[in-house]
């Protein structure tokens, strides 16, 4: 089991650019989510999804987010154009059913 | 919505016992877990309540009581790599989201 793998693990962008985090989910779990870490907020959930479907993307801060998940091994997260406050860590993490969630190693960005 | 309350940072000595308490208010409840989370790695999971009382497993254990809306996560027998956050997390109706608490930093010193 390779866990749930995203990349990059770190990126630095300037401000404006896009931005796409992507993440291959643990294979056979049907759930998979967006969070984004920062001190002052926390573990955010961004979006989820449930067997390739958006469920719920209240947690999407703006329009310039956005999030996708063509099949059951593939997600990206993209951000256009980034602003020095998105920078965080943002995780990717993944579930089958009701089971505990299971977190990659998260992306680090940085919007200068 | 939800509501999670944990305190922000607690110290502790190596070989003793801290305990980490976990208040919350949702508008469904379906399970609450504890994450712990080194300094720039994931999340792991540690623990899931869904019931009243207390699940143990090896140094830690965590209750729940549901009227109260609180939790606790004990650990005993502190070592150095317990050094983290643990965060606090409630699943609500459905088996759906999990919306975490800020986490409390643990340190423990020798």
């Amino acid at each position: 089991d390779a866990g749930v793998i995203q990349s990059p693990r770190h990126e630095v962008t300037e401000m404006g650019q896009e931005v796409t985090l992507r993440c291959k989910p643990i294979s056979g779990h049907d759930y998979l989510f967006w969070y984004r870490q920062t001190m002052m907020r926390g573990l955010e959930l961004l979006i989820y999804f449930n067997n390739n479907v958006p469920i719920d993307d209240s947690g999407m801060p703006e329009d310039r987010f956005s999030a996708k998940m063509p099949n059951a091994s593939f997600s990206t997260l993209k951000i256009q154009p980034s602003e020095p406050r998105d920078s965080a860590v943002y995780f990717c993490a993944s579930r089958k059913g009701g089971s505990p969630l299971h977190f990659g190693n998260g992306t680090r960005l940085t919007v200068t | 919505g939800q509501n999670i309350d944990q305190p922000t940072e607690m110290t502790a000595t190596e070989g003793a016992i801290v305990q980490i308490n976990c208040t919350y208010q949702t508008s469904g409840f379906n399970g609450l877990f504890w994450y712990q989370q080194h300094a720039g790695e994931a999340p792991t999971f540690l623990s899931y309540n869904v019931l009243d009382g207390l699940e143990e497993k090896g140094r830690f254990s965590s209750f729940l009581s549901r009227s109260k809306g609180y939790s606790y996560l004990l650990l005993k027998e502190l070592q150095m790599k317990d050094s983290a956050s643990y965060l606090c997390a409630v699943r609500d109706t459905g088996f759906q989201k999990l919306v975490f608490g800020t986490g409390t930093r643990l340190l423990v010193s020798p």
